[in-house]
């Protein structure tokens, strides 16, 4: 099965900090996601990503939150200024026909 | 909106035995998907099997097979012969069709399985 990378597998931030989380997707994918999974609940859609441009984003996708993918390879998000709550697993897939999920970022805010 | 809903937090089964998860949706939408996915402590999202919303046929995968009632909008996992390697948290998901132009998922709260030996 295609491969989508994440790094780092465990990121630990103070809060307030700038944090940015990393996915490598399969070469030839065009659309990628991000989605979170807060401990213990379910997995949420936060953005997804298209020919260099945001295609949706959910509600929980604000201004703190975005998503570039600066050197055509690595997908990021960042998150300027983490909170308590942004701590959670971030998921990146990538999409050619189906989704692929990378195995994850847990992200610690203290 | 669409909407998915795991009604069973969790669910145990002993070895060799099958055992069913449930899913419901709900949706106006006529072209969608459904997939289950498997995930691990590892916390990797692995996908299980997948369904067209236009085929009547259930889809099956090995030891998984899919039990996908239109009308009622129930979409069920059957593991057949389940394995220690079974457990884990297991998804339901959504997509809508092409034409809706968006190609998110929307998950339900997932079921833990517990395999027992």
């Amino acid at each position: 099965e295609p491969e989508v990378t994440q790094t780092p597998s465990h990121q630990v931030t103070q809060m307030g900090q700038e944090v940015i989380l990393r996915c490598v997707p399969i070469s030839n994918h065009l659309y990628f996601y991000w989605y979170r999974q807060i401990l213990g609940q379910k997995v949420e859609f936060l953005v997804s990503f298209y020919n260099n441009e945001i295609s949706e984003k959910s509600e929980i996708f604000d201004d703190q939150f975005s998503v570039e993918r600066p050197d055509g390879s690595n997908f990021t998000l960042k998150i300027r200024s983490t909170k308590l709550e942004d701590s959670a697993m971030y998921f990146c897939a990538a999409r050619l026909g189906e989704q692929f999920f990378g195995p994850g970022t847990r992200l610690t805010v203290l | 909106a669409q909407t998915v809903t795991q009604s069973q937090p969790e669910m145990s089964v002993q070895e060799a035995e099958t055992v069913t998860l449930s899913c419901t949706y709900d949706t106006s939408e006529s072209d969608y998907y459904l997939f289950w996915y498997k995930q691990p402590p590892s916390r990797q999202m692995i996908l299980v099997i997948r369904q067209e919303a236009y085929k009547q046929q259930n889809a099956t995968e090995n030891r998984f097979s899919v039990n996908f009632q239109k009308a009622a909008k129930s979409f069920s996992l059957k593991i057949s012969d389940s394995q220690l390697g079974d457990a884990a948290m297991y998804f339901c998901a959504y997509r809508s069709g092409a034409t809706s132009g968006t190609y998110k998922y929307i998950f339900g709260t997932g079921t833990r399985l517990k395999v027992l030996a």
